[in-house]
């Protein structure tokens, strides 16, 4: 199994920009979670998802959307983007909400 | 609302010495509760977790913790630190009325010297 993969690795956009990270599992999870990194401040979660059709509000979901269409895909949408976006996102994944979660190797996004 | 501290920014160890990383946490209901290790430059991995029963638990590389309902504590202990040990450690606890989601602390950085 890969695990959770995300794509791309780095990014750089400007200002008003948009984009999507992706993120894939193969472990038929039902669980799925954006965070988004900074330094010093730990995790923030964005959005989760438990399963394919459903998804809520993290903690700091303004300027991102997300989607579910299947159990392996979630997709993490930035639309109009901002400095303070610059930040590094983890996806994870989990069968339900009492396991340990397991990330993805991340996404460092800048934008300028 | 539910809450994780990690009171230390920092812990620096001599290699060979006991390492302790300190964890408090506010629920409501029974916690559940789990410690993550991060690597430059990579995602987190998971180390250990309490759901219920022994109040110790071990997990992987030699780390244990333990569960403190009373001090509502859960610090990740190593009887003997390694170089390799050195990292970003994170506690997480999951708890009270939204049960799907974790809440991190802020990371403790673990400097283990030669």
């Amino acid at each position: 199994n890969a695990g959770v993969t995300q794509t791309p690795k780095f990014r750089i956009l400007k200002i008003g920009q948009s984009m999507t990270l992706q993120c894939t599992q193969d472990m038929n999870h039902n669980y799925m979670y954006w965070y988004r990194q900074d330094p010093g401040m730990g995790l923030k979660l964005i959005y989760y998802s438990v399963g394919a059709g459903i998804t809520d509000k993290g903690e700091v979901p303004n300027g991102y959307n997300v989607s579910r269409s299947t159990t392996e895909d979630f997709p993490l949408r930035l639309e109009l983007a901002a400095p303070s976006q610059t930040s590094v996102y983890f996806c994870a994944s989990n069968p339900t909400s009492i396991y340990e979660q397991y990330f993805g190797p991340g996404t460092r996004l800048t934008v300028t | 609302a539910q809450s994780v501290a990690q009171p230390e920014d920092q812990v620096n160890v001599a290699e060979g010495n006991p390492l302790t990383v300190k964890c408090t946490y506010s629920v409501s209901g029974n916690p559940y509760l789990f410690w993550y290790v991060q690597y430059p430059n990579r995602g987190l991995q998971f180390l250990l977790k309490y759901i219920t029963g022994d109040n110790l638990v071990k997990g992987s590389y030699g780390f244990e913790a333990e569960f403190n309902k009373s001090q509502t504590s859960f610090h990740l202990k190593k009887p003997s630190a390694l170089v390799s040990d050195s990292a970003l450690y994170f506690c997480a606890v999951r708890g009270g009325y939204n049960t799907d989601k974790l809440i991190f602390g802020t990371g403790t950085r673990l400097q283990v010297f030669p």
